[in-house]
């Protein structure tokens, strides 16, 4: 099965830009998603396909995918950014099945 | 808008059984594929199960697979989950989700998602 692999923690100061990558075996050929949340919330969707941004979801938020890895990059960082956040592909190597990263928990400092 | 109700969650014995229940609105249920996402505590976002807009596709994660089984009444706009020989690593917030398109194993993020229901699998 496909595995997407983030870092378990990134810490950024207010003000500067916080980087979340996720690596997969070739994920450039997939599209990928992100999703942010905050405790005792639903998850919410921050970035789709890669590099769009749903409407309500600050410019601040942007994406990018090559190669073996997609980048979540959030500039102009605040401290409501504090969260949890995942990337997610789809897997269609067995059936289609949703795979989730293991998420990456943003500290602003 | 959107809105997607889950209920049914609880606390039962390891081997036990449960069934969640999800309510929709504010879409045309029988147009989306709808899934289970669970998190349990201290770890990340697990996909659980997927079924296709007309019941036709169904799909596992493989640490559920055999013993929990996805369904959905479309003449109700609900989603269901039934949950057998309950395991302690079952325990979680399990979350209703809408795929975002009505590709049949379409590629479409989760666009929206209802607020979970708590299961503990305890004795």
């Amino acid at each position: 099965s496909y595995v997407l692999t983030q870092p378990p923690s990134v810490s950024v100061a207010p003000g500067k830009t916080a980087r979340i990558t996720c690596g997969g075996n070739n994920i450039g050929s997939k599209s990928v998603h992100w999703y942010q949340q905050k405790p005792g919330q639903a998850p919410v969707l921050v970035i789709y396909f890669d590099s769009d941004r749903p409407s309500g979801i600050p410019e601040r938020f942007s994406g990018s995918n090559s190669g073996n890895t997609a980048t979540l990059t959030i500039s102009r960082v605040e401290a409501g950014d504090e969260a949890d956040y995942f990337c997610q592909v789809w897997d269609s190597s067995s059936g289609h099945s949703g795979v989730f990263g293991g998420g990456t928990k943003l500290t602003v400092l | 808008e959107v809105h997607l109700v889950e209920s049914g969650g609880g606390l039962v014995q390891p081997g036990r059984s449960l069934r969640l229940s999800c309510a929709a609105s504010g879409f045309t249920f029988d147009d989306y594929a709808m899934h289970w996402v669970r998190r349990a505590p201290g770890k990340g976002l697990e996909w659980v199960s997927g079924i296709s807009w007309n019941s036709g596709n169904i799909d596992y994660a493989d640490s559920v697979k055999g013993r929990f089984t996805i369904s959905r009444d479309n003449a109700k706009n609900s989603l269901y989950l039934q949950m057998n020989s309950l395991r302690t690593e079952d325990t979680a917030f399990y979350y209703c989700a809408k795929r975002g398109d009505t590709i049949l194993r379409g590629v479409a993020p989760f666009d929206s998602w209802g607020q979970g229901t708590l299961v503990t699998v305890s004795s």
